[in-house]
């Protein structure tokens, strides 16, 4: 089966710009996680969405945002981009909010120049 | 606030002899915990997860062991290969939470 797909796969913006990455999940899975990785960063949640629904948010500020749709797919949106949002853009799919695996797209590079 | 926390940035090892990659959490509501295996330009991918009931769990050349105790997991890997070079991540959750990653470990597998 299809896994976790990421679109655009690469992207450059200018500061002040805004930007839209997308995210469709394994079919049948119904919660979707947002990353960042940055070098020396590992990968920093951002939020989680299950059912349409934001579950949980990390530590970012209110410029980054995101949406389920019912179908699954997610979007997640970063307004008013900034130097330092330049990373890789990470989305994950899993069967539910409960213990089990998260399994991962290519991600989408983001260059902000 | 780092809950999970890989020490070693890098890890060099030979062809054939065991990689030993370690993990360290700070939150014991944590009660499952993975690894994954990140090559450049990619997203991870899964390798191994491991239930806070067990402390230990089997994969082919990989296995996790879990010291609650001492809040302390690692990745074995027997043996090692040159494609086995990546950056590794240890991460962990809890029921209802998102995944807690570390800032990962870079090991290199050489010939």
């Amino acid at each position: 089966k299809a896994g976790v797909t990421q679109t655009p796969r690469y992207l450059i913006k200018t500061r002040g710009q805004q930007v839209t990455l997308s995210c469709s999940p394994i079919s049948g899975h119904r919660s979707v996680s947002w990353y960042q990785q940055t070098p020396g960063q590992g990968l920093q949640f951002l939020f989680e969405y299950f059912s349409e629904t934001q579950r949980n948010k990390g530590n970012f500020p209110g410029r980054f945002s995101g949406r389920q749709f019912s179908n699954s797919r997610s979007e997640m949106n970063v307004s008013t981009l900034e130097l330092g949002d330049s990373a890789l853009y990470l989305c994950a799919s899993s069967l539910a909010l409960t213990n089990t695996e998260a399994f991962f797209g290519q991600g989408t590079r983001l260059t902000v120049v | 606030d780092q809950q999970v926390k890989q020490n070693s940035p890098s890890l060099s090892v030979q062809e054939g002899r065991i990689s030993i990659l370690n993990c360290d959490y700070t939150n014991s509501m944590f009660d499952y915990f993975l690894w994954y295996k990140k090559y450049p330009a990619e997203g991870p991918t899964f390798l191994i997860s491991i239930s806070s009931i067990k402390d230990k769990n089997e994969d082919g050349r990989f296995t996790v062991f879990l010291n609650k105790s001492a809040k302390h997991l690692s990745l074995h890997i027997v043996p090692s290969q040159p494609g086995d070079s990546a950056v590794y991540f240890c991460a962990a959750r809890y029921s209802g939470y998102a995944l807690n990653f570390g800032k990962g470990t870079s090991l290199l597998v050489t010939p």
